[in-house]
């Protein structure tokens, strides 16, 4: 069965610091990775990493692609309290269910001033 | 902005009753998904649609059926809610089939008494 796993599942660090967010997955053929984040309302897209684009980068976020270890990484520098969400992990495989997303269960990520 | 609307934004109803919760997009697009989330689940996927007449089901469809007349419109039905249907639904778009990236809607807060 498929599945995509997030760690740690919550984070609580300091304005300033920097974070990684962890998303491992267990994908048959696996198409695309895609990170969002979920303040008090709707998820928004962040960034998508596929084998053709494994990293990628905005501003204070980036986030990479290890298709060697089914796994990617979310980091984020000099953090901010704007910076508090649920970050979200989600897989898409090519092949059957019409190009599905599976979502990992999410990172609750809070910045304290 | 991908022009998605949800409505009703909240909705309190009694066990039992009929809820039918819509979303509607401005752009045409093909696919479009409904999910719920709820904490320690992240977001679960209920139905799906590749176009007009054309549905599927997702991972935690029982209870639920879904419809799609017009490519604009997708109704999510909970037949007789049950308080284990307390949630947030999401609704979703997704541009193409060779665009993996999922756009959500403002969501519905549904709490069943």
């Amino acid at each position: 069965e498929d599945k995509v796993v997030q760690s740690p599942l919550s984070l609580v660090v300091h304005e300033g610091d920097t974070v990684t967010l962890n998303c491992s997955y267990e994908v048959t053929n696996f198409r695309s990775l895609l990170w969002y984040k979920q303040e008090k309302k709707a998820p928004t897209f962040l960034f998508m990493l596929t084998s053709s684009g494994i990293e990628k980068k905005s501003g204070r976020l980036s986030s990479i692609l290890d298709k060697k270890e089914l796994s990617s990484i979310l980091n984020i520098t000099a953090t901010q309290t704007g910076d508090s969400a649920i970050y979200l992990c989600a897989v898409g495989s090519y092949g059957g269910s019409q190009g599905n997303l599976i979502f990992g269960k999410g990172t609750k990520l809070s910045v304290k001033p | 902005d991908a022009g998605i609307t949800q409505s009703p934004r909240h909705k309190v109803t009694e066990t039992g009753t009929p809820v039918t919760l819509r979303c509607h997009q401005t752009e045409n697009h093909r696919y479009m998904y409904w999910y719920r989330q709820d904490p320690g689940h992240g977001l679960r996927l209920i139905h799906y649609s590749y176009g007009v007449k054309d549905t599927d089901k997702g991972e935690v469809s029982d209870g639920y059926s879904v419809s799609r007349s017009k490519t604009e419109d997708f109704l999510l039905t909970l037949e007789s809610a049950t308080s284990s249907q307390t949630s947030v639904y999401f609704c979703a778009i997704r541009p193409g089939l060779a665009e993996e990236t999922q756009y959500f809607g403002p969501g519905t807060r549904l709490l069943v008494l």
